[in-house]
């Protein structure tokens, strides 16, 4: 059984680009939450998203957007980067029940300059 | 609105000694909570959660709806407990609703 992984590991962007991150969920999970982390901060919930069809969503603007894939993999999309979207970004798979664990990914770490 | 508080950013206790992480939530609804914990270079894993009543790796945390707590307590901290540990409220029907404190990094020292 393969864990979360993520893509790409670090990542540098300007002001007003966009950017496209990765993940491959846990074999067998169904579900992908992808979660936002300023620097001192905890992780902020971003998006859920269950059997392809987005299930709940944080306090994002719309330029934050999401897919997920048929085997479960998932993007996160950010368009017209700000500098404040410089962050670790974590998504977390789990099977698709509420009350089963999610498992995080090691993250990606994005800078926008 | 819902929020959660952990109040100590930095938590040093010596080898040996009982440990407290505090944490509280906001809540109107029944909530369900979460230790989550990152130790050095490894993402970030379960602890435990309340649902569960259980122990683990010597820790446990009680929920106290008066009080609004779910305080994390180990009686004899470790070397190898040295990590962040965040709290996290569920507070939509699936675990991905979740509403993180900021986090208290505990280091034990020998």
């Amino acid at each position: 059984e393969t864990g979360v992984t993520q893509s790409p590991t670090h990542l540098i962007k300007t002001r007003g680009q966009q950017v496209t991150l990765r993940c491959s969920s846990q074999s067998g999970h169904n579900t992908v939450s992808w979660y936002q982390q300023a620097l001192g901060q905890g992780p902020q919930f971003i998006f859920q998203y269950y059997r392809e069809e987005e299930n709940g969503r944080g306090n994002f603007p719309p330029r934050f957007s999401g897919l997920q894939f048929p085997n479960y993999s998932s993007e996160l999309n950010v368009n017209a980067l700000e500098l404040d979207d410089s962050a670790l970004y974590l998504c977390a798979s789990s099977p698709g029940d509420s009350q089963e664990t999610q498992y995080f990914g090691p993250g990606t770490r994005l800078l926008v300059l | 609105a819902q929020r959660v508080t952990q109040p100590e950013k930095l938590l040093s206790v010596f080898k040996g000694a009982p440990v407290e992480l505090k944490c509280n939530y906001s809540y109107s609804g029944s909530p369900e909570l979460f230790w989550y914990v990152q130790y050095s270079r490894q993402r970030l894993q379960l602890l435990l959660r309340h649902i569960s009543r259980e122990s683990i790796k010597g820790f446990t945390a009680d929920l106290n709806k008066g009080e609004t707590s779910f305080h994390l307590k180990k009686p004899f901290a470790q070397e190898e407990d040295s990590a962040m540990y965040y709290c996290a409220l569920n507070y939509g029907g699936s675990q991905g609703n979740l509403i993180f404190g900021k986090g208290t990094k505990l280091s034990v020292k020998p």
